[in-house]
């Protein structure tokens, strides 16, 4: 089993709905993030999370929200979608004190 | 603001050949640089760390330089395979933070 699980793994939905995109994890991580990525682009951070209690904004956090309901479980959710949100968003995690992350499979979300 | 610059054309090599990558930052100073290698659809995989006081890292077929005077990385594989063929990400790091560059497309032809 993947380590670090994303659903769904494609959605469409339609300008204006709430979605919600789910993260978990089986490696003990305390640290989780949500990026998304756009063609041409870096990878964005959208939120992060050192643990259960500590969430912060990243570069790019208008027009998101999250909740980290358990420390293996980390949801993202676009309280109102807009087109420009259509990316590919990816969830990660990290163990404090080490550098490398890593990532679930991603889900592709398009905004009509 | 921080900046990453990873080569926004596709890189096409031979197979056999060497495959050499390069990554810039600016107003940053990373105590860590590391590289992931991604996958169309699929996520980014850890290939490699090199901490700011080494020069030079090696794994199998890998290397890595972090030149941190030129504010520099290059990514180096060598005896290059068309398995090879995906993009590749640079990725500074520390202080609780890691930026992501946009990667570099590598294509090894048969």
């Amino acid at each position: 089993d993947a380590d670090v699980t994303q659903t769904p793994r494609n959605r469409i939905t339609k300008t204006g709905k709430r979605i919600m995109l789910e993260c978990s994890q089986t490696k003990g991580h305390d640290r989780m993030y949500w990026y998304r990525q756009d063609p041409g682009l870096g990878l964005r951070l959208i939120y992060y999370s050192f643990d259960v209690k500590d969430i912060n904004k990243g570069e790019i956090s208008d027009g998101y929200s999250v909740s980290r309901q358990a420390q293996a479980k980390f949801s993202l959710s676009l309280e109102s979608a807009i087109p420009n949100q259509t990316a590919l968003y990816f969830c990660a995690t990290k163990s404090s004190g080490t550098e490398t992350q890593y990532f679930g499979p991603g889900t592709r979300l398009l905004v009509l | 603001s921080q900046k990453i610059e990873q080569n926004s054309e596709a890189l096409n090599i031979q197979e056999g050949k060497t495959a050499t990558l390069t990554c810039n930052y600016t107003n940053y100073s990373p105590a860590y640089l590391q590289w992931y290698r991604q996958d169309p659809g699929r996520g980014p995989v850890f290939l490699l760390l090199i901490r700011e006081n080494e020069k030079e890292k090696r794994k199998e077929r890998l290397k890595v330089t972090f030149d941190t005077t030129l504010k520099q990385s290059l990514f180096h594989i060598t005896a290059s395979q068309p398995a090879d063929s995906a993009t590749y990400l640079c990725a500074p790091s520390g202080g609780f933070k890691t930026i992501f560059g946009a990667g570099t497309r590598l294509f090894v032809k048969a």
